[in-house]
């Protein structure tokens, strides 16, 4: 069964504590992407990522790191630096070119 | 880059009736158009896309309609029924999608 697993789906953090947010794709996609989603706003890119051990920063990096060191995988870190975590982050993979995005189902992060 | 403004924020329409949400785009070098649903506690799933190449493109009860002059482009639902309440997003691609804001669509039973 193909798709997009993001682990897990609710997350707390400590204050100036690291968590990371797992992404896995089994779609064999090149592409993948870190989303960040707070209420009644749209989705802000966070990293994306066209091939493996090469990803740019999106529209927000700040606060945030990623890695791709395998093709199914895609991990989000959120730093101590992000002053304002609290939101809902979304995985996606595409198949190239920045279209048909597949989304996971989300990890909700909130601070303790 | 890109900038997306979607309208209405939120949407409430009687079960059978359509539902019409609007977008406008910055960037006319953006040439595909994609619309998302999102239902709670759920990643978007991509329910129809169009490229600037086209004007219209229908899938069942819905329908997406691009203007490139205009730069806007619209998406209808028809004979809603209520496994249609959802958040959509619409989206449009320069190098990267960029994502509108989100309307809460309420289908009334």
């Amino acid at each position: 069964d193909g798709g997009i697993t993001q682990s897990p789906k609710y997350l707390f953090r400590k204050e100036g504590q690291n968590v990371t947010l797992s992404c896995e794709q089994n779609l064999n996609h090149d592409a993948m992407y870190w989303y960040r989603q707070d209420p009644g706003q749209g989705l802000r890119l966070i990293y994306y990522s066209q091939i493996v051990n090469d990803f740019q920063k999106g529209d927000i990096a700040e606060g945030y790191s990623v890695s791709r060191e395998k093709k199914e995988s895609f991990p989000l870190t959120v730093t101590s630096a992000q002053k304002n975590p609290t939101a809902f982050y979304l995985c996606a993979s595409s198949g190239g070119g920045n279209e048909k995005l597949f989304f996971g189902s989300g990890t909700q992060l909130s601070v303790l | 880059g890109e900038n997306v403004e979607q309208h209405p924020s939120t949407l409430s329409v009687q079960e059978g009736d359509s539902a019409v949400i609007k977008c406008t785009y910055s960037d006319s070098a953006s040439n595909y158009f994609p619309w998302y649903k999102q239902e709670l506690g759920k990643g978007p799933q991509l329910i129809i896309d169009i490229r600037s190449n086209v004007g219209e493109k229908k899938d069942q009860r819905i329908a997406v309609t691009l203007n490139k002059t205009a730069k806007h482009f619209s998406l209808h639902i028809t004979e809603t029924q209520p496994e249609d309440s959802a958040v959509y997003f619409c989206a449009a691609n320069d190098y990267k999608l960029s994502f509108g804001a989100g309307t809460t669509v309420t289908v009334r039973a």
